[in-house]
């Protein structure tokens, strides 16, 4: 099992520009989860998503989008690219009656 | 979900064992306490989890007081690569719509040699 994939591991951007990041968990885990880390703070959740066909809101949304169109597959998107989404972004997905969640080795994104 | 207060950093001696506590006065009837890492540049690891039982599993042991309130997670002789930050979680196992996990700053663990 290759696990949690993150692709691709790193990007730079001009403000304004988007962009799609692409989760891949070969686990058949029903939830996944997208999270962004800065400097000096924890892991914030951006979108999260319960199963196939749907998507939810976390902690900072703003600026974000996501689809889960298949399982296995949670995609993260920035319609207009900003500084202050220059961050590292993780992906995570967990099977049902669990907390244990499985991460990915991490995006990083700079926004220039 | 119960708020947890872990100190911000510890040292540990390569072969001794490190004791990081995590305080979280607050916990309910239903909640768990679970303990990821994080390794410089790496995605969070899971490690272990417990009710009210203590814990063990092959990379750590969990040991929780009689009033739950608060933990002491046990890395028994760290290594040089067990230096990473640490984070406390208290989370209900199931039930609701939001089943996010909520990471604070955690305890950043230096294994010196």
């Amino acid at each position: 099992n290759a696990g949690v994939t993150q692709t691709p591991k790193f990007r730079v951007l001009k403000t304004g520009q988007s962009m799609t990041l692409l989760c891949a968990q070969d686990m058949n885990h029903e939830y996944m989860y997208w999270y962004r880390q800065d400097p000096g703070m924890g892991l914030r959740l951006i979108h999260y998503s319960v199963g196939e066909g749907t998507t939810a809101k976390g902690e900072v949304p703003d600026g974000y989008n996501v689809s889960r169109l298949k399982k296995q597959n949670f995609l993260l998107g920035l319609e207009s690219a900003a500084p202050s989404q220059t961050s590292v972004y993780f992906c995570a997905s967990r099977s049902t009656g669990t907390y244990e969640q499985y991460f990915g080795p991490g995006t990083r994104l700079t926004v220039t | 979900d119960a708020k947890t207060t872990q100190p911000p950093s510890m040292d540990c001696a390569e072969g001794r064992a490190a004791n990081l506590p995590c305080n979280h006065s607050t916990i309910s009837g239903n909640e768990y306490v679970y303990w990821y890492r994080q390794i410089h540049s790496q995605g969070p690891q899971y490690i272990i989890h417990g009710l009210k039982n203590n814990e063990t599993n092959e990379m750590a042991s969990l040991i929780i007081t009689e009033d739950r309130k608060s933990s002491t997670l046990i890395l028994p002789h760290a290594t040089l690569r067990d230096t990473a930050v640490y984070y406390c979680i208290v989370r209900v196992a199931s039930g609701g719509s939001n089943y996010k996990l909520t990471f604070g700053k955690g305890t950043l663990l230096t294994v010196n040699p």
